[in-house]
């Protein structure tokens, strides 16, 4: 059972350049959420999935943009990379729209933007 | 202010002793409360958690919830240099960014044999 798979790990782009940051999770999980995790900033909310069809911003969404694809899937794209989007980006899911359980966690993509 | 406030650290505790991690958030409409631990590189794991008021224990870790103040700690006993990570506390407001939990910034906890 994988959980919260997420691809690349590690990923250095060109200021300017765009890519896209892909999570799947095989839980069957409703909710789907993307942080980003700085040094003295703790986990800030990019952009989430409340459920399937459903996106919306968090706390941090400028520059970024999100797809749910499907259930499973929720991409976060950079259009046009800043370094100041360096970061470790974790991609989180929860099973249920509603409190009372916790988030699980991916393993995260580092990214360095030059 | 942010939402959810943990003391940065480092808390350094001697092997064996009692680690005490505390918490504290702003919204009275909280619900659902979680700690996490997270080693350098990696992701967080789920540690505990606690939903009602008073204590919950797991093994050598104690969640403590006072909802009046606002307030809830992780307590870790007979610490281990296994233990030596970054705790970060979460909270889920109501019923604002699709029960996203809201991160407190961590505290740094080293544990010396």
């Amino acid at each position: 059972n994988a959980g919260v798979t997420q691809t690349p790990k590690f990923q250095v782009l060109k200021t300017g350049q765009s890519m896209t940051l892909q999570c799947a999770q095989d839980m069957n999980h409703n909710s789907m959420y993307w942080y980003r995790q700085d040094p003295g900033m703790g986990l800030r909310l990019i952009y989430y999935s409340a459920s399937e069809g459903t996106t919306d911003k968090g706390e941090v969404p400028n520059g970024y943009n999100v797809s749910r694809l499907n259930k499973r899937e929720f991409s976060l794209r950079l259009e046009s990379a800043a370094p100041s989007q360096t970061s470790v980006y974790f991609c989180a899911s929860r099973p249920i729209t509603g409190p009372g359980t916790e988030a699980f966690f991916g393993q995260g993509t580092r990214l360095t933007v030059v | 202010q942010k939402e959810v406030e943990q003391n940065s650290g480092p808390l350094s505790v001697p092997e064996g002793a009692i680690a005490s991690l505390n918490c504290t958030y702003s919204d009275r409409v909280s619900q659902s409360f979680f700690w996490y631990r997270q080693y350098s590189g990696k992701s967080p794991e789920l540690i505990m958690s606690i939903y009602s008021n008073g204590d919950k224990e797991d093994g050598r870790f104690t969640a403590q919830l006072n909802k009046a103040s606002q307030y809830v700690s992780l307590l870790i006993r007979d610490s281990q240099p296994s233990d030596s990570a970054t705790y970060l506390c979460a909270v889920i407001r109501f019923p604002n960014s699709g029960y996203a939990l809201n991160f407190g910034k961590g505290t740094s906890l080293l544990v010396t044999p």
